[in-house]
């Protein structure tokens, strides 16, 4: 168990709806990054936060956006769903800083049909 | 722009056997850190090992190690004593120091251990 917790485990649902998931990272853990795992890209980065503030992108549409909140739990919030969104969302933490290893929690597999 | 490359898409080794899992990659930032990550078939990533760039000793956790070779841009996963617990797909990734502190993943190998 490494920590970090993400609900909902799984997910079904259509497409053009819109679907919201949730993490938290690691107890200390200043630092949020959400990764997409999908059989034809592998693993992209998606964002970053850190202490509430996004700090980085990555390969995030325009339809997808995140947020850290103040008790540094983060969502990512995933609109206007097309099939290809169909994948394996990660969220990880870390301590933030170069020298901390990024944990990753057990994922949320996402089906559009 | 970083690139992380494992040319093996599968391996099959027999149990108790050492096994290496291989890993390049590329960048021009002097400072970066090396990781690797087991996914079994239930899907979380486990991290397994951390090698820094400026590390003068090659990083060992239990029963595995990084072989780090700077000059080739090398960072080899080894498994000593194979156990079937060990079948999974392995993932080595890179995070360069400057700017965004986000993973690069390679495409992964499947390992698998033969009883």
């Amino acid at each position: 168990d490494s920590g970090v917790t993400q609900t909902p485990k799984h997910l079904i649902t259509a497409t053009g709806q819109r679907v919201t998931l949730r993490c938290s990272p690691r107890s200390g853990d200043l630092s949020v990054y959400w990764y997409q795992q999908s059989l034809d890209q592998g693993l992209q980065f998606l964002i970053q936060y850190y202490n509430g503030e996004e700090r980085a992108k990555g390969n995030i549409l325009e339809r997808f956006s995140a947020q850290q909140f103040p008790d540094l739990h983060s969502e990512l919030n995933l609109s206007s769903l097309e099939l290809g969104d169909s994948a394996l969302y990660f969220c990880a933490s870390s301590v933030g800083g170069r020298d901390y290893e990024q944990y990753f929690g057990p994922g949320t597999r996402l089906t559009v049909t | 722009a970083q690139k992380i490359t494992q040319t093996q898409p599968g391996m099959f080794v027999q149990e108790k056997e050492a096994v290496t899992l291989d890993c390049t990659y590329d960048t021009s930032d002097p400072s970066y850190g090396l990781f690797w990550y087991k996914q079994p078939s239930s899907g979380e990533m486990i991290f397994l090992i951390y090698q820094g760039s400026y590390d003068q000793q090659n990083a060992t956790e239990g029963r595995y190690s990084l072989n780090f070779q700077k000059a080739r841009k090398s960072a080899n996963l080894v498994i000593s004593a194979s156990q079937l617990g060990d079948s999974a797909m392995y993932f080595c990734a890179m995070r360069e120091d400057q700017g965004a502190q986000k993973l690069v993943f390679g495409q992964g190998t499947r390992l698998t251990i033969n009883p």
